[in-house]
């Protein structure tokens, strides 16, 4: 009964590689959102999509690509991936753009390590 | 857009001691404010919230306290207990309501 789930949990790639996080909720919400917390456990928000439609873009290289496929889905893309990018990605949803960044709830986190 | 200061960035108590973690936050729109704990190698999860609507909210031995004029808000945990450490962040929705901008995060450990 896992409400937002992520895969994988943990992925090691090499600098310049392409790779992909995947985010499902079962919660019925419409608002998903991706966040990056860095080695000084700061929780920095990426960005939100509601219903699909991308709400926010904060100040994230465009080497980073959201796809929603559909409302339970919101997926991570990372081009050219560098030594900077290694970090915990967290997806996450809420109910709606009223109550966006109302109650939110966090998936597992991806622990992505570049070398 | 919004910003959310937190204080203290590390805090050590003994067990049965109270602790206070501390916010302030910059835009008067914003109306949520959620507090999240994160254990090590866990994900944050919510432990309090309350709305602007409210001055105090209640949990058993954790209360949340709000102080729009000053716009800051505060967490309290009483008789701390080891398995209080843990990461804490507070957090506010910004003014467009769209996301949850977080503090950096206090780290309180509870030695026994």
């Amino acid at each position: 009964d896992t409400a937002v789930s992520q895969t994988p949990k943990y992925l090691v790639t090499q600098m310049g590689n392409d790779k992909s996080i995947k985010c499902e909720q079962n919660l019925g919400h419409d608002t998903m959102y991706w966040y990056k917390q860095d080695s000084k456990k700061f929780l920095k928000i990426m960005f939100s999509y509601n219903n699909k439609e991308l709400i926010i873009n904060e100040t994230v290289p465009n080497r980073f690509s959201p796809k929603s496929p559909d409302k339970a889905h919101l997926n991570l893309h990372i081009n050219s991936l560098e030594l900077g990018d290694s970090a915990v990605y967290f997806c996450a949803s809420s109910q709606d753009l009223v109550s966006a960044g109302g109650l939110t709830f966090f998936g597992p986190g991806t622990r992505l390590t570049v070398l | 857009g919004e910003n959310v200061e937190q204080h203290p960035s590390t805090l050590s108590v003994q067990e049965g001691d109270s602790a206070v973690i501390k916010c302030t936050y910059s835009d008067s729109a914003s109306n949520y404010f959620p507090w999240y704990k994160q254990e090590l190698g866990k994900r944050p999860q919510l432990i309090i919230d309350i709305r602007s609507n409210v001055g105090e909210k209640k949990d058993q031995r954790i209360a949340v306290t709000l102080n729009k004029t000053a716009k800051h808000f505060s967490l309290h945990i009483t008789e701390t207990q080891p398995e209080d450490s843990a990461v804490y962040f507070c957090a506010a929705k910004d003014q467009a309501g769209t996301a949850l901008i977080f503090g950096k995060g206090t780290t309180l450990s509870v030695s026994s």
